[in-house]
Parts: structure tokens; C-alpha cells; sequence
């Protein structure tokens, strides 16, 4: 029930081109999902969040979609740039659970020049 | 805004030492406190929630004699690993919640070694 599912576990693509990263979750009572960013031997950045009233939400290159219906929300980068290479996670959470975040496994973003 | 920092960075200590890792909120106030536990290329694992003034809440099948948590201000929580073991090795990360906020902010996170 507290399980978020991402892919692809791994994920290249080329400088200019758009990442795509899912995530599925199980808990209906989760009522928000960010998104972090994550380079080697730092903590994670939050990218951009979004709550279940909106289906999308962008900032700059990042833009969430989400689906309540199915359960799932993605990351879209636009213009993926060499700099964006990082691990992506998503989350989410909600006041049943304490606001404590249930992350997903993570995604290895290559942006090749 | 909204910065969380760590210290130290990281740290080598012999196993059976203490070692005391602080996590700060700069420049917001942090009724809630979170500590993760990430080993190389896996996802972030909590380890504890800290809620200021009270006692930290242990997530399953976390010892919560070995790993001390104390969040003694709305701007400082320490994580102290007891009695260090080489499997104790790990990246240890905070964050801070803004209060009234759902937002976690991170901190950059801590290696241990313990040899």
C-alpha cells in the first residue's frame, strides 16, 4: 500500500531530446507527490512538486503530469541538457502518513552531448 | 531560502565509536526533522522521524538505541550512531519540513566510514 513504483530504472538519452521518468502508486490517501534530483555524493533537490487537483504542472524544462485515475505521475524534461545527468526520484506522501515521503528506486539519467 | 545543512560531510571513525552527525534548517524553522539511510545506487530509506521536543519516532526494524536522535530546537536535530559497526558504513541524509509546509528540504548528506 505505501509502494511507489518508478522506471526505467535507467534511462540515456540525447542532449536536446525529452526524459521521460513514471512512477505508480498504490495509497489513495497520498495527496502529494514531488520530485528530486540527486548528483553523486550530494543530497536530493526538490525539482518540482504536484497535489491531485491538477493534472499538470511546469517549471521552466520540468513539467509533472499526472493521473489520478491510474494511480501515476511523470517527469518531463524538456531540452535535456548534459548538466540534467542525475538520479531522479520520485515521492509521495500525505497526512495519514505523517507527511513522511515514500520514495521510489530511482532513475539514472544520461544525457549524452 | 530554504537551505539544510550537515556536518560533518563525512567521517572515518573505528568501529565501536560514537559518531554524532548534526542536521540544521538555516533559514526556516523545522518542527520535523527526518533521518535516511542510502547505500550506493539505491533509494533514500527512512530511517526516523523527529518531531521538536518530542521523542523520535523509528521506523521499522531501526535500532533505536544504536542510532540517537535528538531534536532539541526548531533548527537542530542530531542523528548519533552508537557503538559503529563496518555495516553502519553508509550515506546518512536529513531533511527539514517547513512548518505548516509539506515540503522537505534536504541536507547534503554525510558519508561514514567505519573501519
Amino acid at each position: 500500500q505505501q509502494q511507489v513504483k518508478q522506471s526505467p530504472q535507467s534511462l540515456i538519452v540525447q542532449k536536446g531530446g525529452i526524459s521521460i521518468i513514471n512512477c505508480a502508486y498504490e495509497n489513495t490517501a497520498f495527496d502529494y507527490f514531488p520530485w528530486y534530483q540527486q548528483f553523486p555524493g550530494k543530497g536530493p533537490a526538490l525539482l518540482i512538486a504536484i497535489r491531485p487537483d491538477v493534472s499538470e504542472k511546469k517549471e521552466g524544462r520540468f513539467t509533472i503530469s499526472f493521473n489520478k485515475s491510474a494511480k501515476q505521475f511523470s517527469l518531463h524534461i524538456m531540452d535535456s541538457q548534459p548538466g540534467d545527468s542525475a538520479t531522479y526520484f520520485c515521492a509521495a506522501s500525505g497526512i495519514t502518513s505523517g507527511s513522511r515521503l515514500t520514495f521510489g528506486e530511482g532513475t539514472q539519467l544520461t544525457v549524452n552531448p | 531560502g530554504a537551505v539544510v545543512s550537515q556536518h560533518p560531510s563525512w567521517v572515518i571513525c573505528k568501529s565501536g565509536t560514537s559518531v554524532k552527525i548534526e542536521c540544521r534548517s538555516l533559514d526556516f524553522q523545522a518542527t520535523t526533522m527526518f533521518w535516511y539511510r542510502q547505500f550506493p545506487k539505491q533509494s533514500l530509506m527512512l530511517m526516523a522521524t523527529s518531531n521538536e521536543g518530542s521523542k523520535a519516532t523509528y521506523e521499522q526494524g531501526v535500532e533505536k538505541d544504536k542510532f540517537l536522535i535528538n531534536h532539541a530546537s526548531l533548527t537542530l536535530s542530531t542523528l548519533t550512531v552508537t557503538s559503529a559497526h563496518p555495516e553502519d558504513s553508509s550515506f546518512y541524509i536529513c531533511s527539514a519540513r517547513d512548518s505548516g509546509r509539506e515540503t522537505q528540504y534536504f541536507g547534503p548528506g554525510t558519508r561514514l566510514l567505519v573501519l
